[in-house]
């Protein structure tokens, strides 16, 4: 079945400790994305990747790295600079059809909590 | 990316219509008005767009007024399973990547 993978489900850490999060796609999409969410708001854009080996900050990338080195993998890694990382994270991919991006896929999402 | 406006929730009961709006008066010539829904702890999931002209899918219906400033998404049938957060998202189409920006949506609540 094509589809987004996130792993693990739910992820804890001590505050101090980077952790990477897994996002793969089997859909052979272009457009790689993060997000983060907070309890009852909207989902924020952290990074995007158009292409392997590019990518871009979004809205609130202070505390966050990304890195794509292939195309089905778009792992984000959460660093000690971030002041609040316990959030509910998305990965989502897309590509274009006739020309434009219309839908985003999302994957299942990692809850991460920092103690 | 124009600015939109959703109630925070509404009811409805279970096989009836659900009709969700969506402000938009802000909204330019070359925007798109997209509509996602998000399950409980769940990953958001694309439902439809348009940008002046009603769409139907096999999920829902879009309609959109003739001034465009704001848009009616419509759940046919629904059922306890549609029971989400519905965003509003209204957005240019991109050729290189997209990027959503979601506010905060209206929670439905499809009663039995």
């Amino acid at each position: 079945d094509g589809g987004i993978t996130q792993s693990p489900k739910y992820l804890f850490r001590k505050e101090g400790q980077n952790v990477t999060l897994s996002c793969e796609q089997n859909l052979n999409h272009d457009a790689m994305y993060w997000y983060r969410q907070d309890p009852g708001q909207g989902l924020r854009l952290i990074y995007y990747s158009q292409i392997v080996n590019d990518f871009q900050k979004g809205d609130i990338a202070e505390g966050y790295s990304v890195s794509r080195e292939k195309k089905e993998s778009f792992p984000l890694t959460v660093t000690s600079a971030q002041k609040n990382p316990t959030a509910f994270y998305l990965c989502a991919s897309s590509t274009p059809t006739g020309g434009s991006y219309n839908e985003q896929f999302f994957g299942p999402g990692t809850r991460l909590t920092v103690l | 990316d124009a600015k939109t406006t959703q109630p925070p929730s509404m009811d409805c009961a279970e096989g009836r219509a659900a009709n969700l709006p969506c402000n938009h008066s802000t909204i330019s010539g070359n925007e798109y008005v997209y509509w996602y829904r998000q399950i409980h702890s769940q990953g958001p999931q694309y439902i439809i767009h348009g940008l002046k002209n009603n769409e139907t899918n096999e999920m829902a219906s879009l309609i959109i007024t003739e001034d465009r400033k704001s848009s009616t998404l419509i759940l046919p049938h629904a059922t306890l399973r549609d029971t989400a957060v519905y965003y509003c998202i209204v957005k240019i189409k991109e050729t290189s990547g997209s990027r959503l920006t979601f506010g905060e949506g209206t929670q439905l609540t499809v009663n039995p």
